[in-house]
């Protein structure tokens, strides 16, 4: 069962355009949601990260924006630059409660900005 | 760079053998975690591991296994290898249940 559902699969957008990945979820309980950026041969990279008690997240060119009752959230790559093509992926966790907390991911995006 | 570094870079195996993979953490992070990550896909939980014992386990086989040392530095084990095993093994360091933050991983290869 994918917890977790990210879309588009591939995206190609022009350099200084909006690029825009989506996330759906199924658990309610899961309570933090981070978005990952990864290159050819690294690891994945925290990018922006929110919790469900706001509706929009701004840091730099990068904003998250959640919709609790849909149970969906979005990243939104303001000014795209060629240099941010790199394959994007969307995750959810549970509550912790003093337990451990482990990660859910979408299956990636592979954002291509051409110059 | 996020300081946690995993060794080797690339690893070729054959079916049936077994493998270690090995991890080291960020410093003041008590807490690591294991992913798998096969080719297109997005990382799959395999287990994590805080002070030294297995604290939470995804839906991997029992000949998935680790162990973490007293500095926090911890090693995946996976006996019996398959074809299917073929992947990108991420670890993740954290405090608890903080933010986790990745390795650049071990791309295992089993022929």
């Amino acid at each position: 069962q994918q917890q977790v559902k990210q879309s588009p699969q591939s995206l190609i957008v022009q350099k200084g355009g909006i690029s825009i990945i989506n996330c759906a979820y199924e658990n309610t309980a899961f309570d933090y949601f981070p978005w990952y950026q990864q290159f050819p041969g690294k690891g994945p990279a925290l990018l922006i990260a929110i919790r469900p008690d706001v509706s929009e997240k701004k840091e730099g060119r990068f904003t998250i924006s959640f919709n609790k009752s849909a149970k969906q959230f979005s990243l939104h790559i303001m000014d795209s630059q060629p240099g941010d093509s790199a394959t994007y992926f969307c995750a959810a966790s549970l509550p912790s409660g003093g337990r451990y907390s482990t990660l859910t991911f979408g299956k990636g995006t592979m954002l291509l900005v051409s110059p | 760079e996020t300081g946690v570094t995993q060794s080797p870079t690339h690893l070729i195996k054959t079916r049936g053998q077994q493998v270690t993979l090995r991890c080291s953490s960020q410093s003041g992070h008590n807490t690591v975690s294991w992913y798998q990550q096969a080719l297109g896909q997005g990382p799959q939980f395999i287990f994590q591991y805080y002070r030294e014992e297995e604290n939470g386990r995804g839906n991997f086989p029992p000949r998935f296994s680790g162990l973490q040392f007293p500095n926090y530095s911890s090693e995946l084990n996976v006996n019996a290898l398959e074809l299917d095993d073929s992947a990108l093994y991420l670890c993740a360091s954290s405090r608890r249940s903080d933010t986790q933050y990745f390795g650049p991983g071990t791309r295992l290869t089993v022929l």
